[in-house]
């Protein structure tokens, strides 16, 4: 079945650990995003791809870092630097060329800091 | 300055009424896109709708139909016969731009966690 798929589920980091949330995607879409969820909260744009080995900084890129090597993988790597990174993160997914509701979500990735 | 705005925390419904979420917004693009997601407890991001600036007619999917007012920059959902499975959190979202090119950056505003009593 085509979809985006997030690993792991959950994940419990310690201070000053970095961790890598993994998301890939079947669809054959050029647009990739990473959004956070804190509790209660709606999502906000961390960086987002048009197209691969290109990405752009969202409204909280700080402490966070990407890649896009690959037109499926779209990896979030969560730094020491980011100061509170307990929060529920989203990968998405998207065409380029129609408008519209082609915006296709993950199931998430829950990350504690222990 | 907050570009989506849900005014409604949380709402409580009888099963079967029909339920209206309000969602405002705030943006000088002509063009844009304005879209309702379900979040239910398990986390995923469910698209229910979707309405562009330039759509003529208000959007319906089945049980779930978008008031458009654009003069008045509102995009409410409204759900017709509502069931016990709608109770879920409520994102109202919007994409500046067209779309046609490039991603499709989403704005959210803050949800609302809807209720469905039986």
């Amino acid at each position: 079945d085509g979809g985006i798929t997030q690993s792991p589920k959950y994940l419990f980091r310690k201070e000053g650990q970095n961790v890598t949330l993994s998301c890939e995607q079947n669809l054959n879409h050029d647009a990739m995003y990473w959004y956070r969820q804190d509790p209660g909260q709606g999502l906000r744009l961390i960086y987002y791809s048009q197209i691969v080995n290109d990405f752009q900084k969202g409204d909280i890129a700080e402490g966070y870092s990407v890649s896009r090597e690959k037109k499926e993988s779209f990896p979030l790597t969560v730094t020491s630097a980011q100061k509170n990174p307990t929060a529920f993160y989203l990968c998405a997914s998207s065409t380029t060329g129609t408008p519209g509701n082609t915006i296709y979500f993950g199931e998430g990735s829950w990350l504690t800091v222990v | 300055a907050q570009k989506i705005t849900q005014t409604q925390p949380g709402m409580f419904v009888q099963e079967k009424e029909a339920v209206t979420l309000d969602c405002t917004y705030d943006t000088s693009d002509p063009s844009y896109g304005l879209f309702w997601y379900k979040q239910p407890s398990s986390g995923e991001m469910i698209f229910l709708i979707y309405q562009g600036s330039y759509d003529q007619q208000n959007a319906t999917e089945g049980r779930y139909s978008l008031n458009f007012q654009k003069a008045r920059k509102s995009a409410n959902l409204v759900i017709s016969a509502s069931q016990l499975g709608d109770s879920a959190m409520y994102f109202c979202a919007m994409r500046e731009g067209r779309g046609i090119q490039g991603a499709q950056k989403l704005v959210f505003g803050q949800g609302t966690r809807l209720t469905i009593n039986p």
